[in-house]
């Protein structure tokens, strides 16, 4: 089993909040991921990281933020929660070096729903 | 722009029979090619991978083969049991840190 975690596992919340998902791996690896994912659709890469301070935009554009001050976290943040941000989160990470064949270890995942 | 093709109906088979799941994909060459399987509310989970200069690679019941010239991937799973049942992920990867998914075909064993 994957050392990696996401909190909270489900969450609810009002149209405007401003939420916080988190996303911690204790496997001491460089880069991470966060994808989103709706119901038996694909996986859409938000956003990733390949160190501490490096943050770069995914492949669907998303208006969440995120950020990388420590090694082992990488929270994501919505600064005003809309319906249309009702999804999966999934946070992924993969050790440093070999290039593309490094296997990606995921999270359970945090389901939002915006009221 | 690069696409990824994996069946979109859901595979039905019979409890000890071999499953073929199918990846294929266009506008790139990856130069590796990752599975993975994905159970409903969870995160995917790594199976194998498979390089480009590799035609065929093995873990238990587990077989993928890779033809660059096709353009394609094939995931089979022999002697199936109930509990492969799954939804299956190809990510054909070009070289660099990112993944780019297909939608994933949905595995059923039935008893």
């Amino acid at each position: 089993e994957a050392d990696i975690y996401q909190t909270p596992r489900y969450l609810v919340i009002g149209t405007g909040k401003k939420i916080t998902l988190e996303c911690s791996q204790t496997m001491g690896h460089d880069k991470m991921y966060w994808y989103q994912q709706d119901p038996g659709m694909e996986l859409h890469l938000i956003h990733y990281s390949y160190g501490v301070n490096s943050t770069e935009k995914g492949d669907l554009s998303s208006e969440s933020t995120v950020s990388r001050i420590r090694t082992e976290h990488f929270p994501l943040t919505l600064e005003s929660a809309r319906p249309s941000h009702t999804s999966q989160y999934l946070c992924a990470s993969s050790p440093r070096g070999g290039q593309g064949g490094n296997e990606q270890f995921f999270g359970p995942g945090t389901r939002l729903t915006v009221l | 722009s690069q696409k990824i093709e994996q069946n979109s109906e859901a595979l039905n088979i019979q409890e000890g029979k071999t499953a073929t799941l199918t990846c294929n994909y266009t506008n790139y060459s990856p130069a590796y090619l990752q599975w993975y399987r994905q159970d409903p509310g969870r995160g995917p989970v790594f199976l194998l991978l498979i390089r480009e200069n590799e035609k065929e690679k093995r873990k238990e019941r587990l077989k993928v083969t890779f033809d660059t010239t096709l353009k394609q991937s094939l995931f089979h799973i022999t002697a199936s049991q109930p509990a492969d049942s799954a939804t299956y992920l190809c990510a054909p990867t070009g070289g660099g840190n990112k993944l780019t998914f297909g939608t994933g075909t949905q595995l059923k064993v039935e008893l």
